[in-house]
């Protein structure tokens, strides 16, 4: 049983591209997380996602930000118009369950030149 | 409650000695907490969890101590190893947000051989 996979593991966009993050959750996850990371800082929530379903975006900024969890394929959390604050790691979890414990993917690492 | 852009506190033990990782968290409505271990360049890794029911729970060289009292919850390791150098991660996960996995600010374990 494959873990959480995430790809690419790191990506260099310039300023004003877009960025497209892929998240597989572990086989039979429904419920898929995506944090972002700063250097020496904890993990940041963004969104919460079940299959086709947006649970909690909170985390997420209102513009350039989007995710998506279809009922086919990986979940996307995409970032257009990129600007260089937007330079982190991008990680993303899947649980089987709500209120269950979430598997991490190795991260993307995002950087904006 | 979310993690803030705050420099790691360091923790440093020698090699054979016991550890121990504190984590204060917000809500008292928590309902579930998990223990990650994070290795520089990798994603976050499940270590060990307790339900709100519970006030310790044992697993191999961990034990994690839940105070609901003082909204407290500790990581206890045992003849602390090379092996176990890395930033450790509480986290909670309160059933009124939504299942939203929030993690605390995280902790340097420093393992001096």
């Amino acid at each position: 049983n494959a873990g959480v996979m995430q790809n690419p593991r790191h990506l260099v966009r310039r300023r004003g591209q877009e960025a497209r993050l892929r998240c597989s959750p572990m086989k039979g996850h429904s419920h898929v997380y995506w944090y972002r990371q700063l250097p020496e800082e904890g993990l940041k929530f963004m969104v919460y996602l079940q299959k086709e379903n947006i649970i909690d975006e909170s985390g997420m900024p209102k513009e350039r930000f989007s995710a998506e969890f279809p009922k086919e394929g990986p979940s996307i959390l995409r970032i257009q118009q990129v600007v260089r604050g937007d330079s982190a790691a991008y990680f993303c979890a899947s649980s089987p369950d709500p209120g269950t414990e979430a598997f991490f993917g190795q991260g993307t690492r995002l950087t904006v030149v | 409650g979310e993690s803030v852009g705050l420099h790691l506190p360091t923790l440093s033990v020698q090699e054979g000695d016991n550890s121990i990782i504190n984590c204060a968290y917000s809500n008292s409505a928590s309902d579930y907490f998990i223990w990650y271990k994070q290795e520089s360049g990798k994603g976050p890794q499940f270590i060990i969890d307790i339900r709100s029911n519970m006030d310790k729970r044992q697993g191999q060289r961990v034990t994690v101590l839940l105070n609901k009292t003082v909204k407290h919850l500790s990581l206890q390791i045992a003849a602390t190893q090379p092996g176990d150098s890395a930033v450790y991660f509480c986290a909670e996960i309160r059933e009124n947000a939504g299942n939203m996995l929030t993690f605390g600010g995280g902790t340097r374990l420093m393992v001096k051989p």
